[in-house]
């Protein structure tokens, strides 16, 4: 398996344009996670999904964030507009609840708003 | 709301000595994650711990999991300049979810 992909690897874009990162779980993972890091805060979780369904979005900062999974297989995170200090290390993670309990992460997107 | 927490926050080292990274946690679980990330890099796994009492070791590291006194260690022993990276440990509360919360990392320099 390839594993998680995430795509873009970088994105530089102007404040208050729309970005949309990408995310491809491994196949057969029923949950997708979507991470955020800082050098302030860390690394927080920003939503998670369980079988396509969104569960817990708490983490997702704004309104301005939004994050859809059509399917199995694919992710976005979409940021409207987007705002300096949204500039970070966005992480997309999969897990299987019948697997071994272990999350496995994509290669991140580095963010950055100017 | 569940906390972790690590210390060292940065650890400086000579290759050849012995160190130990603490993670202390805030809420009882009995799973908890050790991860690697090299500079600009992703999260590697490097252990699963699923149990009180649960030790595992790869190479020159060691986990172990404490679930009583709510804390995991991560034993570094004789260092080499490759392990040099930030590891951070991670604990999930959630059966079957793996829902992280992160510690704050140590970042560790191995000096020749």
């Amino acid at each position: 398996d390839a594993g998680v992909i995430q795509s873009p690897r970088h994105e530089v874009t102007e404040m208050g344009q729309e970005v949309t990162l990408r995310c491809k779980p491994i196949s057969g993972h029923d949950y997708l996670f979507w991470y955020r890091q800082t050098m302030m805060r860390g690394l927080e979780l920003l939503i998670y999904f369980n079988n396509n369904v969104p569960i817990d979005d708490s983490g997702m900062p704004e309104d301005r964030f939004s994050a859809k999974m059509p399917n199995a297989s694919f992710s976005t995170l979409k940021i409207q507009p987007s705002e300096p200090r949204d500039s970070a290390v966005y992480f997309c993670a999969s897990s299987s609840r019948d697997r071994v309990p272990e999350a496995f992460f994509g290669q991140g997107t580095r963010l950055t708003v100017v | 709301e569940l906390k972790v927490e690590q210390n060292p926050l940065f650890l400086s080292m000579q290759e050849g000595k012995n160190y130990t990274i603490y993670c202390n946690y805030s809420t009882t679980s009995d799973r908890l994650y050790w991860y690697r990330q090299d500079p600009g890099k992703s999260l590697e796994s490097l252990f699963v711990l699923l149990s009180n009492g649960a030790v595992k070791q790869e190479g020159r590291l060691m986990a172990s999991l404490d679930t009583k006194a709510r804390l995991s260690t991560l034993h570094i022993t004789a260092a080499v300049h490759d392990l040099s990276a930030t590891y951070f440990c991670a604990v999930s509360l959630d059966f079957g979810n793996e829902k992280l919360t992160f510690g704050t990392g140590t970042r560790l320099t191995i000096i020749p």
